[in-house]
C-alpha cells in the first residue's frame, strides 16, 4: 500500500468543508476508490471515478481527479461529527491478462470538532 | 439483502497454530479476496478467488492459503501462525467484472500469542 501516499491526518471543525489528498503511481489504474473506515468495522465504499473523468459529485462528497499528477482529492462539504473516521484510497492496478488488483493507502484519519 | 459476513469476529491464537476464517460474499457476489490490513495501515492485499480457484495473490507466503466453495463462501487458512499475523484480517466480495467495487465485511481481529 505504500505506492498510493495519503496524509495521515485532517482535523477540521464541524460544518467546514474536509478535503483529503492522495497520489498514486500507475497512471493506467482505471478506477480510483474512496473508502471509509469507522473504529471496529470494514471498510464501506464511499465513491469511486473513472480515469477519463476529471470530476465526479455524490450529495456532500466531491472527487477530483488530476490524471497528469496522478492526484486524487475527496471533498467533503459540510463535515460532521459522524465523518469521523479513516478514508483509504485505493487504486486498481491492472496486470497483464485483464486483471487488476486493488492498491490501498495507509489512510487518513479524519477528525471533526465542535 | 445481506452484506459481506465474516466469522469469528475475533479469535486469540498461539504462535505456531493454525487458523481458519470465513467469508460468505454479498448476495449477487462471486468473487472473493481477501486482505490483511495492521494496525495503522491499509489494507494488504492477499489473494482473489473465482469459480473455486485462486485467480489473482498478493506478496503473500505459501502459510496462507485459500479455498472457496460452490456456494461463493470462502475460507482463509494460515499456519504456522506468528506473531506477525496479527491483524484485521478482511474479506471483500465483488461481481465478475475485475474493476467492480469490492463490498468489505467487518473483518476478523485476530491475535497471536
Amino acid at each position: 500500500g505504500e505506492d498510493v501516499e495519503q496524509s495521515l491526518f485532517l482535523s477540521v471543525r464541524e460544518g467546514d468543508s474536509s478535503v483529503i489528498n492522495c497520489t498514486y503511481t500507475d497512471s493506467s489504474s482505471t478506477y480510483l476508490y474512496w473508502y471509509k473506515q469507522e473504529p471496529g468495522a470494514g471498510l464501506q465504499l464511499l465513491t469511486y471515478i473513472f480515469s477519463n473523468m476529471d470530476m465526479k459529485q455524490d450529495q456532500r462528497l466531491t472527487v477530483l481527479l488530476n490524471k497528469k499528477d496522478k492526484h486524487l482529492s475527496l471533498r467533503i462539504a459540510d463535515t460532521q461529527t459522524g465523518d469521523s473516521a479513516i478514508y483509504f484510497c485505493a487504486e486498481w492496478r491492472p496486470l497483464s491478462g485483464g486483471s487488476y488488483i486493488p492498491t490501498f493507502g495507509r489512510g487518513t484519519s479524519l477528525i471533526v470538532h465542535p | 439483502d445481506a452484506g459481506v459476513t465474516q466469522s469469528p469476529t475475533h479469535l486469540i491464537k498461539t504462535r505456531g497454530q493454525q487458523v481458519t476464517l470465513r467469508c460468505s460474499p454479498k448476495s449477487g457476489h462471486d468473487t472473493v479476496s481477501w486482505y490483511q490490513q495492521a494496525l495503522g495501515q491499509g489494507p494488504q492485499f492477499i489473494f482473489q478467488y473465482y469459480e473455486e480457484e485462486e485467480r489473482q495473490r498478493g506478496n503473500f507466503p505459501d502459510r496462507f492459503s485459500g479455498h472457496q466453495f460452490p456456494n461463493y463462501s470462502s475460507e482463509l487458512n494460515v499456519n504456522a501462525l506468528l506473531l506477525g499475523d496479527s491483524a484485521l484480517y478482511l474479506c471483500a466480495s465483488s461481481g465478475t467484472v475485475n474493476n467492480s467495487p469490492l463490498h468489505f465485511g467487518n473483518g476478523t481481529r485476530l491475535t497471536v500469542t
